[in-house]
């Protein structure tokens, strides 16, 4: 149990393209899920927490415009790169919170975008 | 500002226990240690958490002394596979609050 799925799990788009990254718990609700981005040879870095059914809160220096975020169900949030440029190329993580499950997070397998 | 410090690499070898220390010094009462692992090119793995008791399961065991300054995670028996970079986290078990992440420790197994 306590799966966490993201699609797609590599991308490589054009610059000025948008990428969308799906984020879903299968096997138990989430009404939080949170965004990473993680560069090579670094550590995760919080982008955003995703709530369902309202507003994701974004972190000190992440632009809300860039990268849009839809909670709009229970089981899946969305990750939007507008526009990217290749300075947005990065392991991009998700993870979803079970309340059932101690509020334990569960991380999904991430997705690699490679922006040209 | 991070709330725990970490070696930034160890090695171990192959059937050893390994035993990662963190320090949490300014730790608050209601602050967890959460530990995860993260295997190169793959979303972290939850291992164990703990508030004041030790705590084992099928993966690992957590020590944390009296005091919860420090941390100590055990992983009685390493293999290859358990080659990652370890994060030790504090964080209140609130749903909802976010996990942030450190530098993290890299185990290197070694046969």
């Amino acid at each position: 149990g306590a799966v966490v799925s993201q699609h797609p799990s590599w991308v490589i788009c054009k610059s000025g393209t948008s990428v969308k990254i799906e984020c879903r718990s299968l096997d138990f609700q989430a009404t939080t899920m949170f965004w990473y981005r993680q560069f090579p040879k670094q550590s995760l870095m919080l982008m955003a927490t995703s709530n369902e059914g309202s507003k994701a809160t974004y972190e000190q220096g992440v632009e809300k415009d860039k990268f849009l975020i839809n909670h709009a169900s229970l089981t899946l949030s969305t990750l939007t790169v507008t526009s990217a440029h290749p300075e947005d190329s990065s392991f991009y993580i998700c993870s979803a919170q079970s309340s059932g499950r101690g509020n334990e997070q569960f991380f999904g397998p991430g997705t690699r975008l490679t922006v040209l | 500002d991070a709330k725990t410090t970490q070696p930034t690499s160890m090695d171990c070898a192959e059937g050893r226990a390994a035993n990662l220390p963190c320090n949490h010094s300014t730790i608050s009462g209601n602050e967890y240690v959460y530990w995860y692992r993260q295997i190169h090119s793959q979303g972290p793995q939850y291992i164990i958490h703990g508030l004041k008791n030790n705590e084992t399961n099928e993966m690992a065991s957590l020590i944390i002394t009296e005091d919860r300054k420090s941390s100590t995670l055990i992983l009685p028996h390493a293999t290859l596979r358990d080659t990652a970079v370890y994060y030790c986290i504090v964080r209140v078990a609130e749903y909802g609050n976010k996990l942030v992440f450190g530098a993290g420790t890299i185990l290197r197994v070694k046969s």
